[in-house]
Order: structure tokens, then sequence, then C-alpha cells
């Protein structure tokens, strides 16, 4: 089955730097990756998510890289701000019916 | 608004005692989760039902049940037989297939 795994449990950045997040999978037929954003005490939100026939895609201030041949990806966050303090999960296909398996996360801490 | 509801938001109850996490939803997707969220942890996958009626197993399921009598909803319950079920229980659905999640708010289970 897949198993994923993010690089850092913390990371802090100064606001207005940009903030990179890494995951790791293990499965390289994996073909679907998503981005969670966790605030304390509430359900994750999507950020975004990458089909394995992309390398790259881009949202609003946030951008997903997909490495197949390291089965690696990252999420860049540009201009870091306060708001964005949070916990980060990466997210793919795994388990008998394709569930959702999700790594530790990654608490994103930004100083002022 | 279209979403997903969890209620209550805080719950406590004395050991021993079952007690019963409402789900509900109205995006009218086919299939529901539950996950477990400790601190500084992952979400762990309880149950999953892909369509009414049905539900399956997740990896730590035990202590747990579910049912899937309507679309919409999906209750699980957190019998005495859970070891240890202190934790942040998060619902959440999508279209059929490992794609997207939408989660719900979560409930803050605390068994004393």
């Amino acid at each position: 089955g897949e198993s994923v795994g993010l690089h850092l449990p913390t990371l802090s950045v100064q606001e207005g730097d940009n903030s990179i997040i890494n995951c790791a999978y293990s499965n390289s037929a994996s073909d679907y990756f998503i981005w969670y954003k966790q605030e304390s005490g509430k359900g994750p939100q999507f950020i975004i998510d990458i089909r394995s026939n992309m390398d790259k895609r881009q949202g609003q201030r946030v951008t997903v890289l997909l490495n197949k041949t390291v089965k690696h990806l990252s999420l860049q966050i540009a201009a870091t701000q306060p708001g964005d303090s949070a916990v980060y999960f990466c997210a793919a296909p795994g388990g008998s019916q394709g569930n959702l398996i999700f790594g530790k996360g990654t608490k994103l801490s930004v100083k002022p | 608004d279209g979403g997903i509801t969890q209620s209550p938001k805080y719950l406590f109850r004395k050991e021993g005692q079952n007690v019963t996490l409402s789900c509900e939803q109205n995006l009218n997707h086919d299939a529901m989760y539950w996950y477990r969220q400790d601190p500084g942890q992952g979400l762990r996958l309880i149950y999953y039902s892909q369509i009414v009626n049905d539900f399956q197993k997740g990896d730590i399921a035990e202590g747990y049940s579910v049912s899937r009598e309507k679309k919409e909803s999906f209750p699980l319950t957190v019998t005495s037989a859970q070891k240890n079920p202190t934790a942040f229980y998060l619902c959440a659905s999508s279209v059929r297939g490992p794609y997207e999640q939408y989660f719900g708010p979560g409930t803050r289970l605390t068994v004393t």
C-alpha cells in the first residue's frame, strides 16, 4: 500500500518569505496527490491537488511540484502570511479501495 | 450552503459509556469517512462508506461502529470497547473514489 511522509514536523519562516513543505510517497503507481491545510481545532481544508501527468500546478500563492523519479512532492507558499500558520498535510490514494493516506503533517509557524 | 456538519463540537463522556458522533453532508457525495486525529499525528481512517447501506473498516476500526442508512448521514459510535477514545474526530465526504475529500469541523471527544 501507499505511505506518505513529511520531511519536517515543523517549519518556521519570516512573514513575507517563501515556504517550502516537502512530502515523500512510496507507491510509484500513485496518480493523485492532495495538499490540505489544518488550522488549530478545525477540519483540514483543501489547498491544491495534482495528478501524476503533471509536474507542476499553481494556485493562488501556492505551487505544488511533483517529482515522480524520486517520489517527492512539495508545496510552495509565496510571500507567507500569518494566516498561513497551520499544519499542512499531503495525501495520496492507498488502501484497498484507493482511500486517501495522509502524512503526519508539517506545522508551519510564521514570525511577524 | 453546501458542506459537512459535525455535532457536537465538544463532547464529554464517562468511561464505559457509548457515545455517537453525528456527521451530515448536503454535497450529494456518495462516499463518507471517519478519521481519528491525536495530538501531533496525522489522520487515521476508522471507517468509510462508498455507498448507502455499505461500509468498510479502516485501519483502526476496533471499538467503533457506524451505519449508513441515508446518503447524507454517517454517524460514528465510540463504544466502551475503545481503549483510548479521547481524540479529535473528523468526518469527510467525497465523490466516490480517492478524490478530494471535504472535511467537517470535527468533534473533540474527551472520556474520563
